[in-house]
Formats: structure tokens, C-alpha cells, sequence
């Protein structure tokens, strides 16, 4: 099982909007509601931000949110703030049974 | 509150064998699917495989089929995960994490997501 894609690097500037792509196959993005994203600060454990494509747990900010259209799921934060300047990962359940993660997107505040 | 806390770190030489254990409290251990996430230096994440703690057969990762192994003890509420053969490749920080439940309409829906993490397990292959 491939490695969900995703772009190394986003950048934008404080305020404004990012969207970060998550791209897979009809075999896992495209074929299931199941994509979740994670964000993580360096040295620490990944934090669950989305998970079934759109939804958000208990206590993350409705400044994350998820989408998803055909083999590519999207994660867009709004209202950039300097903490949101880390990694992100999306992954999904797969046709075997499996989960996938993506190689993860680094996220640049300007 | 709900916490898993995982093993201290471990040095191992190529060939031999680790053992990581994830200790969850706060919950109810057999209600919650439980996986194991590794992430190399610098990289990104890599799943390893998921276990039902209530019982049944553990699901991997094809890259680790046949050198990994994952159990669960219930009257600790403990998670393990035996990895074999350890090549260099093999070094990284090793997460457990529980699967994520929702109900909806009065029925459980399980999720493929992790909703609770472990600190991490340094895992150093070296000779």
C-alpha cells in the first residue's frame, strides 16, 4: 500500500486560509469515508483534528475543517494563527483492511 | 483521564527482537480498537497495525507480516507489540493509539482514527 500524497510544504499568512491535499486511490481516499487528519507539534504525539472526512472532535476548532471529491481529501484551516505553523497527516482506511498515512505537510505561517 | 503510557525507550542490536508495551487507564481497555504508528527520524508516520483488545485477530501492515506481533492483557489493560528481526530501518518512535468510537442514533460506529495517542517509544537499532 502507497503512501497517501500529500505536498511537503503550505505556506500562508496570518488570517488568511490554507488548504492542504491529500491524494490517494478509488482503493482508499476515493473509495471510503475514512480520512482523518492529524496535526503534530515536534516531539510530540500527533493530535486527532478530523476524522470521517469532515468531522471534528470534541474540543478542535471549527477553524479546521475537511473535504473530500474523488481520490483527493482536502484539510482547509481558516484564520491562520502562528501556533497552526506544524505538521499535518492525513490517512484513510484502505481496501485491505488497512490504514494509510500521507508523508505529511509542513505548514508555514508567513 | 484518559491516558496510555507507553514503555520506556530501548536500544536493540540488528537481528534481535523488541517488545513495547502501552498501558491504557481512564477507560474501558476491551471497548476501543487499539493500533501502533511508527514514525523514523524526520518522517512521517507509518501505521503498523490494528488489534480488537476484546479479542480476534490482530490486522497489519503487509511491510511488517510475519515479524510483528501484537497482544493485548486485559486484567492490566496493557498493549504489546513484539517486533522481530530488527534492521536499522527498524529505528523510530513507536505510538500507540486508540481507535476512535462515535454513537449515532443509538449505535456504535467504529472510526479508523486515533483519538488517543501514547508519549512514544524510542526504538534505536544499532550495532
Amino acid at each position: 500500500q502507497s503512501a497517501l500524497t500529500q505536498p511537503a510544504s503550505v505556506s500562508g499568512s496570518p488570517g488568511q486560509s490554507i488548504t492542504i491535499s491529500c491524494s490517494g486511490t478509488s482503493s482508499d481516499v476515493g473509495g471510503y469515508n475514512s480520512v482523518s487528519w492529524y496535526q503534530q507539534h515536534p516531539g510530540k504525539a500527533p493530535k486527532l483534528i478530523i476524522y470521517d472526512v469532515s468531522n471534528r472532535p470534541s474540543g478542535v476548532s471549527n477553524r479546521f475543517s475537511g473535504s473530500k471529491s474523488g481520490n483527493t481529501a482536502s484539510l482547509t484551516i481558516s484564520g491562520l494563527q502562528a501556533d497552526d505553523e506544524v505538521h499535518y497527516y492525513c490517512s484513510s482506511y484502505t481496501s485491505t483492511n488497512t490504514v494509510v498515512f500521507g508523508g505529511g505537510t509542513k505548514l508555514t505561517v508567513l | 483521564q484518559v491516558q496510555l503510557v507507553q514503555s520506556g525507550a530501548e536500544v536493540k542490536k540488528p537481528g534481535a527482537s523488541v517488545r513495547l508495551s502501552c498501558k491504557a487507564s481512564g477507560y474501558t481497555f476491551t471497548s476501543h480498537y487499539m493500533h501502533w504508528v511508527r514514525q523514523a527520524p524526520g518522517q512521517g508516520l507509518e501505521w503498523v497495525g490494528i488489534m480488537n483488545p476484546h479479542g480476534g485477530s490482530p490486522t497489519f501492515s503487509q511491510k511488517f507480516q510475519g515479524r510483528v506481533t501484537m497482544t493485548g492483557d486485559t486484567s492490566t489493560s496493557t498493549l504489546y507489540l513484539e517486533l522481530r528481526s530488527l534492521t536499522f530501518e527498524d529505528t523510530a518512535v513507536y505510538y500507540c493509539g486508540r481507535g476512535l468510537w462515535t454513537v449515532v442514533a443509538g449505535s456504535i460506529y467504529y472510526h479508523y482514527a486515533l483519538d488517543v495517542w501514547g508519549q512514544g517509544t524510542t526504538v534505536t537499532v544499532s550495532s
